[in-house]
């Protein structure tokens, strides 16, 4: 089972918005409403930010927003602040015999 | 509220064994899935394997399948990964996540080191 594809990286200046993809298959991201996000500052614990595609947990920011198209999730921030400065990794179940399957992880920046 | 506590992590050679632990509460355990996740030094999350409520469903990633092998006690709210056969590279932080049931993470422990090296 390969990691689902993220972008390396992506930045924005305070206030703007970004997106970032999260590519996979049709055995997972594309078959399932499953994909959940989580952010990591530095030397932190995972954070969940967004689950079922669209979904946000209580407690987190509505600048978080999820959605899905085809085989391909994506995570916007809008109104991007300094805190929002972290790794951000999707997830997805898969049919296949593992059943997680993790992305790669995109570091965002706050220019 | 809910915490879940790793133990057990630690310095082991290659091809040694290591029993990790995970202890909840806050929560009633044995009404959740559970699932070991994990992390190299400076690198991207991987998940390990996951857990039924019952222990009857046991999934693991390719890379540890047949070396590890989870467990949980649901009398003590305990969750366990039995690690065999330890490589270089199974060196990373492991943590502990309460997992739903449309599979996502919703709480995660602290992490616990595992340092694989000679």
């Amino acid at each position: 089972q390969s990691a689902l594809t993220q972008p390396a990286s992506v930045s924005g200046s305070p206030g703007q918005s970004i997106t970032i993809s999260c590519t996979g298959t049709s055995s997972d991201v594309g078959g399932f409403n499953f994909v959940s996000w989580y952010q990591q500052h530095p030397g932190k614990v995972p954070k969940l930010m967004i689950y079922d595609v669209i979904n946000r947990p209580s407690g987190v920011s509505n600048r978080f927003s999820g959605s899905k198209s085809g085989n391909t999730a994506s995570l916007t921030i809008s109104g991007l602040q300094a805190e929002d400065e972290a790794d951000y990794y999707c997830s997805s179940y898969t049919n296949s015999s593992t059943r997680y399957v993790f992305g790669i992880g995109t570091k965002v920046t706050v220019l | 509220q809910v915490q879940l506590v790793e133990s057990g992590g630690g310095l082991v050679k290659p091809g040694g064994s290591l029993r990790l632990s995970c202890a909840a509460s806050g929560f009633t355990f044995s009404d959740y899935y559970m699932s070991w996740i994990r992390q190299a030094p400076g690198k991207g999350l991987e998940w390990v394997s996951y857990i039924s409520k019952t222990g009857s469903r046991i999934y693991y990633a390719d890379s540890v399948k047949g070396r590890f092998t989870i467990s949980r006690d649901n009398a003590k709210s305990s969750l366990y990964l039995q690690m065999n056969s330890l490589r270089t590279e199974d060196t990373a932080a492991y943590y502990c996540a309460r997992d739903s049931s449309t599979w996502y993470f919703d709480y995660w422990g602290q992490g616990i080191p595992v340092t694989v090296s000679s």
